[in-house]
């Protein structure tokens, strides 16, 4: 089944922990992005990546890293996590070219910090 | 980057049409129309998209003004299952740009 899977999907962890969320795809995407979710707020990008090795900033970047090392993997790093960072985290993939299909999510990781 | 405006919140009642407005009346000539959905506990999930042109596929339709400052979402027969936050959104030609969600139409479906 192609799909994005997330790991893990729900964490609680205490500040400064330095924690990995992983995201893997299936579908052989070129375009891989984080989204977090916040009441009030919506979604709203963190990093994203166009291919391997290819990343940049989204609007939200601070207080996160990424790799992009295979094409099929895009975890994501919180170095030292803070409270402001509790919130809900979405993987997508999306295959190269603007006739295809939109992004693929993932099912979320709902992150607490505490 | 152009935005969208969506009514917060619709009711629908269950196996009848629903059609979920968007207006995007800062739309460059260039930019694709991509609606998503999000239902409860889940991630968001890509419904349809399309430039011009209506376009119809197994979940909605899509019709777009002729002058693209509008469009307009069609389920044709809403079910339960559609209950759900609905996201009109613009993007580049590659549809990869950064996608901005807004509010959205939260749908409520009436048994």
């Amino acid at each position: 089944e192609a799909q994005v899977t997330q790991n893990p999907r729900y964490l609680i962890t205490v500040t400064g922990k330095k924690l990995t969320v992983t995201c893997s795809q299936n579908m052989n995407h070129e375009y891989m992005s984080w989204y977090r979710q916040d009441p009030g707020l919506g979604l709203r990008q963190i990093y994203y990546s166009m291919n391997v090795e290819v990343t940049d900033k989204g609007d939200v970047p601070e207080g996160y890293k990424v790799s992009r090392k295979e094409k099929r993997n895009f975890p994501l790093i919180l170095e030292s996590p803070s409270p402001n960072q509790t919130s809900l985290y979405f993987c997508a993939s999306k295959v190269r070219g603007a006739t295809n299909y939109g992004y693929t999510f993932g099912s979320g990781t709902r992150l607490t910090v505490v | 980057d152009a935005k969208t405006t969506q009514p917060n919140s619709m009711e629908s009642n269950e196996e009848e049409p629903v059609h979920l407005p968007c207006n995007h009346s800062t739309i460059s000539g260039t930019d694709y129309i991509h609606w998503y959905r999000q239902l409860p506990s889940q991630g968001p999930e890509y419904v349809i998209h399309g430039l011009t042109s209506n376009v119809n596929n197994r979940m909605a339709s899509l019709a777009i003004a002729e002058d693209r400052k509008s469009s307009t979402l069609i389920l044709h027969r809403a079910t339960l299952r559609d209950a759900a936050v609905y996201y009109c959104i613009l993007t580049d030609q590659t549809g990869a740009n950064n996608l901005f969600f807004g509010t959205g139409t939260r749908l409520t479906v009436i048994p």
